[in-house]
């Protein structure tokens, strides 16, 4: 079973400012990685699939880069509503998630 | 407009039984594998079971294995989820999501139900 860690657990920026996340897989997983955003109360959302598209619908300033077991997911200018929980995904594994916090 | 509508869900005892229900609209029912994933309270996600296109293939979490069954009728374009002997820690919120890609499993999940809340408490 392979497993996501994602780093950092909480990740404080302002409006404006660029958010860096990670997932790291325990072993390779090629491209095949998805990130989902979540918001209190909403149903996860996809943002990303296949380690670097931008699902239907999605800001250009989300992107996602990354294969093997090392991926980022950037947000290159941070929105009010862009706070909010991230996760990656490869297969039946879910990383256990990036709070994006307003400082 | 694609959509997952759930229902179902509720307060059950420790023991006891519970089906949820997921019934899809806005796309080919019977082209897409379909998932429940949970999420218990102040927690991540946790997925818990999959179907393929036409049944042929089904996968359970071990958390939930022998106690936990998914179905689906593409005539009705319904999804369920039979759970049995249900666990306090079985409380959670339950999504059903599809995936993205026609006839694939387990690739990428691009539509959520609403979700439904399930608590096991006596």
């Amino acid at each position: 079973e392979i497993v996501l860690t994602q780093s950092p657990a909480t990740l404080s920026l302002s409006p404006g400012e660029r958010a860096t996340l990670s997932c790291r897989a325990s072993q390779s997983v090629s491209t095949y990685l998805a990130w989902y955003q979540q918001k209190p109360g909403q149903a996860p959302r996809l943002l990303i699939y296949d380690g670097s598209n931008r699902a239907t619908g999605v800001p250009a300033s989300f992107s996602g880069s990354g294969s093997g077991t090392d991926f980022t997911l950037t947000i290159s200018s941070l929105e009010p509503e862009d706070f909010a929980v991230y996760y990656c995904q490869h297969r039946s594994g879910f990383g256990q998630g990036t709070r994006l916090e307003i400082k | 407009e694609v959509q997952l509508v759930q229902s179902g869900g509720g307060l059950v005892q420790p023991g006891r039984s519970l089906r949820l229900s997921c019934v899809a609209s806005g796309f080919t029912f019977d082209d897409y594998a379909f998932h429940w994933v949970r999420q218990a309270p102040g927690k991540g996600l946790e997925w818990v079971a999959h179907i393929n296109w036409n049944s042929g293939s089904i996968g359970y979490a071990d958390s939930v294995k022998g106690r936990f069954t998914i179905s689906r009728d593409n005539a009705k374009n319904s999804l369920y989820l039979q759970m049995n002997s249900l666990r306090a820690e079985d409380t959670a919120l339950y999504y059903c999501t599809k995936d993205q890609r026609r006839r694939t499993t387990l690739v990428d999940f691009d539509c959520w139900g609403q979700g439904t809340l399930v608590t096991v408490s006596s």
